[in-house]
């Protein structure tokens, strides 16, 4: 079963606006990494952030970390219609495993 | 430089046959995980190979085993098949480092569908 969780599971906006997504997890994490989907194809990887840092930015993307809350947020500035794609947090514990959440689903329209 | 290659892209399958997947990792990759992706669901960890052994285990049934060859390349096997394995498996590659914080590399997956 899933261990994390993405909220909104879905989201439509505008282009030029800008998406944010979030998730939560349950339990101490190593690190927390943010992926990406097109239409069922293979996942992309688009940021990493470990658990002693706070905040990282990558071009138009944005992620915070707060482990006192266990969540997290991905935001993607100044979205485009060629960010529409399913986005999934994923995180590690220590082990070997990377678990995924259930993703949310990111429409942008032009 | 190759990315991770899957095959078949696609799969047809009646319930109760076998099925073997395949995936070859990045250059330079020594680790291979795969997954399970139901329609609208998020990837679920089937398990994970290095040094040619089973690392870890997700939570799925003995049906599904697999294998990972000297040249890092890895199959995953499903025996008799149910309705409910129908889904999109996904092969991921990384470079196994301690530090425990290398992204994985995703194929495109093959598509299997038990009818």
């Amino acid at each position: 079963s899933q261990q994390g969780e993405e909220d909104p599971q879905a989201l439509s906006i505008q282009e030029g606006e800008n998406a944010t997504m979030n998730c939560s997890y349950k339990t101490s994490i190593n690190n927390l990494q943010w992926y990406r989907q097109n239409s069922g194809r293979g996942l992309v990887h688009l940021i990493l952030i470990r658990s002693n840092e706070r905040e990282k930015h990558s071009g138009r993307l944005r992620v915070t970390l707060d482990t006192s809350k266990k969540s997290s947020s991905l935001l993607i500035t100044a979205s485009r219609a060629a960010d529409t794609a399913s986005y999934f947090c994923a995180y590690n514990r220590g082990g070997f495993k990377t678990i995924f959440g259930a993703g949310t689903r990111l429409f942008v329209k032009a | 430089d190759a990315g991770v290659t899957q095959s078949p892209t696609h799969l047809i399958k009646t319930r109760g046959q076998q099925v073997t997947l395949r995936c070859s990792p990045k250059s330079g990759h020594d680790t291979v995980s795969w997954y399970q992706q139901a329609l609208g669901q998020g990837p679920q960890f089937i398990f994970q190979y290095y040094e040619e052994e089973e690392r870890q285990r997700g939570n799925f049934p003995d049906r599904f085993s697999g294998h990972q060859f000297p040249n890092y390349s890895s199959e995953l096997n499903v025996n008799a098949l149910l309705l409910g394995d129908s889904a999109l498996y996904l092969c991921a590659s990384t470079k196994w480092t301690r530090a425990d914080n290398s992204p994985l590399h995703f194929g495109n997956g093959t598509r299997l569908t038990v009818t």
